[in-house]
């Protein structure tokens, strides 16, 4: 079975563009979060999709977003990028949402903001 | 205000001896506890878990102890072995009421087994 797959892998953008970054799940797996890495803060949750529906949001301005389409796959976006946007975003996803649900985590996508 | 701490950055161990990454919490709603490894430049891989309706759990080498009234939890690692070198988080989840929160991680340890 295949991994949880993001897209793409690298990303090099400049203050002010805008990002959006791909993360198809594992077959089955209906809920897709979110989470931004960075040396300083950790691994920080951004949001989480079941059944096309946003279910819960970090604690993150209103640049950053997320879609979850019909087929489970999930895009998020970043506008008005800034220099402290640099970082590895993490997408995982799980059967089903639910606070004990084991997460399975792509590989990430590195965002650079120059 | 840091929910989940892992105060230690780096932890260095011999080879076959035992591990012991520690991690402390503050949030009293939080009721189940991950412990994730990532190695470099791959997403972070599940490695045991524990709900708080227990004060331990085992597989194999690995084993999560968990002591409620100290919001402490620390995961064992018996035998270490090299390939064991890798960051390590430690996460917490809870229904605050409102729907699963996601889960929130600490900011790693970084194991080093040396032979």
């Amino acid at each position: 079975k295949a991994g949880v797959t993001q897209t793409p892998r690298y990303l090099i953008k400049t203050r002010g563009q805008q990002v959006t970054l791909s993360c198809s799940p594992i077959s089955g797996h209906r809920s897709v979060s979110w989470y931004q890495q960075t040396p300083g803060q950790g691994l920080q949750f951004l949001f989480e999709y079941f059944s096309e529906t946003q279910r819960n949001k970090g604690n993150f301005p209103g640049r950053f977003s997320g879609r979850q389409f019909s087929n489970s796959r999930s895009e998020m976006n970043v506008s008005t990028l800034e220099l402290g946007d640099s970082a590895l975003y993490l997408c995982a996803s799980s059967m089903s949402p639910g606070y004990n649900e084991k997460l399975f985590f792509g590989s990430g996508t590195q965002l650079s903001v120059l | 205000d840091q929910q989940v701490k892992q105060n230690s950055p780096s932890l260095s161990v011999q080879e076959g001896r035992i591990s012991i990454l520690n991690c402390d919490y503050t949030n009293s709603m939080f009721d189940y506890f991950l412990w994730y490894k990532k190695y470099p430049a791959e997403g972070p891989t599940f490695l045991i878990s524990i709900s708080s309706i227990k004060d331990k759990n085992e597989d194999g080498r690995f084993t999560v102890f968990l002591n409620k009234s100290a919001k402490h939890l620390s995961l064992h690692i018996v035998p270490s072995q090299p390939g064991d070198s890798a960051v390590y988080f430690c996460a917490a989840s809870g229904n605050s009421g409102g729907g699963a929160d996601g889960l929130t991680f600490g900011k790693g340890t970084h194991l080093i087994i040396q032979p």
